[in-house]
């Protein structure tokens, strides 16, 4: 049973381009997270989503993010006219459901870097 | 904000066994406690997670304090492997969905 999988692994943009980050959740799961390290942070939460929703986003920036967890395909992470400071690990976990009891299992992360 | 409080750091030698404390004074009746670790540059790594009994699989032992107050994470024989940064985790209480709020952890460093 294959883990959760991100790709890019590595991403470089140049300012004001658009980045671009997917996650697959592992097989069966219909819940994924999304979480943002910053260099020399601990892991931040960004955005909660099952299957075509978003149920909490309350950990992304207003402006410039936006994420989807179409009802095919992986999960995307969007960050439009990139900056700086948008430089850091994104980390996608998935769950099968999303209650207390369910495990959280992460991927191994797109590093993004702006030049 | 994290719920929960860990050392920064903690050394243990290779082969013994570490002990990780984690205090969640402020714990409710309904949340559990997780440990995740992140190796260096790699995803957060489910290790074990419990209620109030305690719980041992096949990588570490949890064991919680009767009052939920504090729990210990144990590896019985550490390797330098076992080298990153611990997570204690007390999972927010919603019942429909929840997110995993990481505090900066316990470093921990296996030496040989």
């Amino acid at each position: 049973n294959a883990g959760v999988m991100q790709n890019p692994r590595h991403l470089v943009r140049r300012r004001g381009q658009e980045a671009r980050l997917r996650c697959s959740p592992m097989k069966g799961h219909s819940h994924v997270y999304w979480y943002r390290q910053l260099p020399e942070e601990g892991l931040k939460f960004m955005v909660y989503l099952q299957k075509e929703n978003i149920i909490d986003e309350s950990g992304m920036p207003k402006e410039r993010f936006s994420a989807e967890f179409p009802k095919e395909g992986p999960s995307i992470l969007r960050i439009q006219q990139v900056v700086r400071g948008d430089s850091a690990a994104y980390f996608c976990a998935s769950s099968p459901l999303g209650g207390l009891r369910e495990t959280q299992y992460f991927g191994p992360g797109t590093r993004l870097l702006v030049l | 904000d994290a719920k929960t409080t860990q050392p920064p750091s903690m050394d243990c030698a290779e082969g013994r066994a570490a002990n990780l404390p984690c205090n969640h004074s402020t714990i409710s009746g309904n949340e559990y406690v997780y440990w995740y670790r992140q190796i260096h540059s790699q995803g957060p790594q489910y290790i074990i997670h419990g209620l109030k009994n305690n719980e041992t699989n096949e990588m570490a032992s949890l064991i919680i304090t009767e009052d939920r107050k504090s729990s210990t994470l144990i590896l019985p024989h550490a390797t330098l492997r076992d080298t990153a940064v611990y997570y204690c985790i007390v999972r927010e209480g919603k019942t429909s969905y929840d997110k995993v709020i990481f505090g900066p952890g316990t470093s921990l460093s296996v030496i040989p």
